[in-house]
């Protein structure tokens, strides 16, 4: 079976500071791992995934993310916030052998202005 | 935003009922998974259909049942309705379902409220 935790219900960041949001996953085999954003009465936005390679992944917004095998977490990143960013974020893990996304419990970003 | 759409934005519905949700994927995907979102929760994974068949299925009852047309587009059909089904019901298309790498992109969700 494979599962995501996010240990972090909330995350509050000063806009311009950085912007860390942890997930730890749980699976057989390959990870494959993905980040989304919901924003309030909205689905999810896809914002990058790992399969293979780097293990610094770039994707969209300037968010990135960089995964640990040895930790088995895949952290995502934002070096300097915007409130903009403040929505729920979602980390999702695959299975090499699966077909479905399982997700985390979702991490709410404040960013103050 | 992506290529997938919904239908209906919201929903009320009573208990017993019956309800049909609608998807269209994005062009040029052949699968669609279903997810449900309760409040406060994150997604979980009702069943995903590849080329008009399911290909799979979270732990979910059989009132929960899907569909997908010769032209990708789904429906998931709930019957007799608990108050628990309230949720938002999200549609996702990916490219194929025979790649485990491909994304799932997100149609903007079914709001279901059942009283």
């Amino acid at each position: 079976a494979q599962s995501v935790a996010q240990p972090e219900d909330q995350v509050n960041v000063a806009e311009g500071n950085p912007l860390t949001v942890k997930c730890t996953y749980s699976v057989s085999g390959n990870p494959y791992l993905f980040w989304y954003v919901q924003y309030p009465n909205r689905g999810l936005q896809f914002l990058l995934k790992y399969i293979t390679g780097d293990n610094l992944v770039k994707g969209s917004y300037g968010f990135e993310a960089e995964f640990n095998k040895s930790q088995t977490s895949f952290h995502l990143k934002k070096p300097s916030a915007l409130v903009s960013d403040s929505a729920l974020y979602f980390c999702a893990v695959r299975a090499s052998n699966d077909y479905k996304l399982s997700f985390g419990a979702g991490t709410t970003v404040t960013v103050r202005a | 935003e992506t290529g997938v759409t919904q239908s209906p934005t919201h929903l009320i519905k009573t208990r017993g009922q019956q309800v049909t949700l609608r998807c269209s994927s994005q062009s040029g995907h052949n699968t669609v998974s279903w997810y449900q979102q309760a409040l406060g929760q994150g997604p979980q994974f009702i069943f995903q259909y590849y080329r008009e068949e399911e290909n799979g299925r979270g732990n979910f009852p059989p009132r929960f049942s899907g569909l997908q047309f010769p032209n990708y587009s789904s429906e998931l059909n709930v019957n007799a309705l608990e108050l628990d089904d309230s949720a938002l019901y999200l549609c996702a298309s990916s490219l194929d379902s025979g790649r485990v790498t491909d994304t799932q992109y997100f149609g903007p969700g079914t709001r279901l409220t059942v009283l």
